[in-house]
């Protein structure tokens, strides 16, 4: 599966929304874009997949720009909780795993 | 959404020891789930597939020979660490797919803490 790009890390206030990007250049026609939150010492939760143009849950939303070689994780009014590393790995078709990238580490400051 | 367990959730052991590792989905079948091993600070390494009934498919760099997987049922898979030394240490995180979940997603187990002294 195609590699992801990410920020490193990204510092942010409490209330504020979050916009972490993610660069997949060479993503495959198949390939769903998902995004997951992982803790200290947790195995990763899902968040939210998307194809194309935007999707929406109780959490967060997604953005996906037409050529889809990149994407928008949008996290609004964060809290101290959300501080956590976000990934966001490409699913493939079948059962191919997640492959993933190096993350972004998210700091939420009071 | 599903549910995957890991048993343990942590474990020490001596070098050169074995420590097996337990996946369970809990509320849906797997016929394929995923090992991967994190490092501190670091992202989740895929180290192998584990197909139900059959051998585990593994990824350039990991030892099969060390690192057993068996899907025994639709519903457990193990790994087991053999002759563990202390770079074995690592956090553990199965993961499996549920094939009938809204958007087919991967549901990750809690993950298990291997230190060898």
């Amino acid at each position: 599966l195609a590699k992801t790009t990410q920020p490193i890390s990204m510092d942010s206030y409490e209330g504020q929304e979050v916009n972490i990007t993610c660069s997949h250049n060479n993503i495959a026609t198949n390939d769903y874009i998902t995004w997951y939150q992982q803790f200290p010492s947790q195995g990763p939760r899902f968040i939210i997949q998307g194809y194309k143009t935007k999707v929406t849950n109780e959490v967060a939303s997604l953005f996906i720009p037409a050529d889809r070689k990149s994407s928008t994780l949008s996290l609004p009014r964060v809290s101290l909780s959300d501080t956590a590393v976000y990934y966001c790995p490409l699913k493939g078709s079948g059962n191919t795993p997640l492959v993933f990238g190096k993350g972004t580490r998210l700091s939420v400051i009071a | 959404g599903a549910v995957v367990s890991q048993h343990p959730s942590w474990v020490i052991c001596k070098s050169g020891t074995s420590v097996k590792i337990e996946c369970r989905s809990l509320d849906f079948q797997a016929t394929t789930m995923f090992w991967y091993r994190q490092f501190p600070k670091q992202s989740l390494m895929l180290m192998a597939t584990s197909n139900e009934g059959s051998k585990a498919t593994y990824e350039q760099g990991v030892e099969k020979d060390k690192f057993l997987i068996n899907h025994a049922s639709l519903t457990l898979s193990t790994l087991t660490v053999t002759s563990a030394h202390p770079e074995d240490s690592s956090f553990y995180i199965c993961s499996a797919r549920d094939g009938l979940a809204t958007y087919n997603e991967q549901f990750f187990g809690p993950g298990t803490r291997l230190t060898v002294l």
